[in-house]
């Protein structure tokens, strides 16, 4: 198993590009995440989705779109790129059923930088 | 506000000794708290967790205490390891199932050898 995948693994975007940041899971996990973590910070969560067709926002949601059409994939969108997206963005997934309790598992981070 | 809290941004300790990372906590709806381990350049790897209605939890070298009526918990790592050195993430998991989880904001250990 490949576990958790990003594409790429750093990326320069201009004020204002898009651009789409990849994860791919193998371990058929139901729950999917996007994180960021700023420099000096924890990560914060982006948005979730707990299977495929079913997303929700998480803490900080503002200037990113995903999408979840396979229960492998979970991308995440950036249409307008700012200043403040410059961060480190990690992909996780878990396993979940009623009333247990998994870990989340992390891909190895893309780093993002926009000037 | 910070729900979950690592006050101390860095720790160092000797090979052998003790590793002492603590982490408070101001939510009293998490169910669950989980230390990861992050080395440079690549995700957090869960390490250990233990549940809201437990007050320790033990696997090897790695043990997680919590004390839940003064909202804290502590990672001790014995004997510490130069391979132990990395930023120690504190999480909490929302009661609920919502799975969300909230971190701190992280302690790098260093162990020298």
């Amino acid at each position: 198993n490949a576990g958790v995948t990003q594409t790429p693994k750093f990326r320069i975007l201009k004020i204002g590009q898009s651009m789409t940041l990849q994860c791919a899971q193998d371990m058929n996990h139901n729950y999917m995440y996007w994180y960021r973590q700023d420099p000096g910070m924890g990560l914060k969560l982006i948005y979730y989705s707990v299977g495929a067709g079913i997303t929700d926002k998480g803490e900080v949601p503002n200037g990113y779109n995903v999408s979840r059409s396979t229960t492998e994939d979970f991308p995440l969108r950036l249409e307008l790129a700012a200043p403040s997206q410059t961060s480190v963005y990690f992909c996780a997934s878990s396993y979940l059923t009623s009333g247990a309790f998994d870990t989340q598992y992390f891909g190895p981070g893309t780093r993002l930088t926009v000037l | 506000d910070q729900q979950v809290k690592q006050n101390s941004p860095s720790l160092s300790v000797q090979e052998g000794r003790i590793s002492i990372l603590n982490c408070d906590y101001t939510n009293s709806m998490f169910d669950y708290f989980l230390w990861y381990k992050k080395y440079p350049a690549e995700g957090p790897t869960f390490l250990i967790s233990i549940s809201s209605i437990k007050d320790k939890n033990e696997d090897g070298r790695f043990t997680v205490f919590l004390n839940k009526s003064a909202k804290h918990l502590s990672l001790h790592i014995v004997p510490s390891q130069p391979g132990d050195s990395a930023v120690y993430f504190c999480a909490a998991r929302i009661t609920g199932g919502s799975e969300k989880l909230v971190f701190g904001k992280g302690t790098k250990l260093t162990v020298n050898p």
